[in-house]
């Protein structure tokens, strides 16, 4: 199975800060990574696919970059409703496996 | 919009069997692969398995001599059942959506998700 590391595993920001997420992936997976935002107690929203592209709707705070094995989240001027915790996902190969995810918490 | 609304049993004891069904609202069932994901309480998340509309089905390697996902068609609906079951299963178990099969190199993604089940698993 291809393991997904994401760091850091958690992380306190400001409202209006810039933050960046990282997520490595134990081989290659060219771009098939996706991104997914989770609050507690409700199911994973779908973010980001590709690497890159924006779901429709996310607003563009929100940007993907990377390929081959390195990849990042990256969020402009956090909004009070962007503190929740973040998967990415590889789908290159089954089976598909997420990363152990990064909890955004207020500063 | 689809809609996707979950249920089953909430509490099991060690040996029994798993079994939950996810209802697909507002949108074609045809044409999808359907998901089951689980997440242990304040833990990552574990694809279980897929089936497609026409009922072709791929599993986690890790649960696949235990798991079943099928569909009613008619009534759009999918279902999982996880034999055997252990404390290691208790978790938040989800149905999602998929564009395409999982894996093969294919741009794809899980969306929507059911709003997710608890199942506890203790004697």
């Amino acid at each position: 199975d291809i393991q997904m590391t994401q760091s850091p595993s958690s992380l306190s920001a400001s409202v209006g800060a810039r933050i960046t997420i990282t997520c490595r992936a134990s081989q290659t997976i060219s771009n098939f990574l996706n991104w997914y935002q989770q609050k507690p107690g409700k199911a994973p929203r779908f973010l980001i696919y590709a690497a890159s592209r924006l779901q429709s709707g996310v607003p563009p705070r929100f940007s993907g970059s990377g390929s081959g094995t390195h990849f990042t989240l990256t969020i402009t001027s956090l909004q009070p409703e962007d503190f929740a915790t973040y998967y990415c996902q590889q789908n290159y190969n089954a089976p598909v496996t997420f990363g152990g995810g990064t909890t955004i918490e207020i500063k | 919009q689809m809609q996707l609304q979950q249920w089953g049993a909430g509490l099991l004891k060690p040996s029994e069997t798993l079994s939950l069904t996810c209802a697909v609202y507002g949108g074609s069932f045809s044409g999808y692969y359907w998901n089951w994901i689980r997440q242990p309480p304040g833990k990552g998340l574990e694809w279980i398995g897929e089936i497609s509309h026409s009922g072709t089905t791929n599993y986690n390697p890790s649960l696949k001599s235990r798991v079943t996902i099928s569909l009613d068609t008619p009534k759009n609906q999918l279902s999982v059942k996880l034999s055997s079951v252990t404390a290691a299963d208790t978790a938040v178990y989800y149905c999602a959506r998929g564009q395409l099969p999982v894996g093969r190199g294919l741009i794809n993604w899980f969306d929507p998700w059911g709003q997710g089940t608890l199942v506890t698993v203790s004697s």
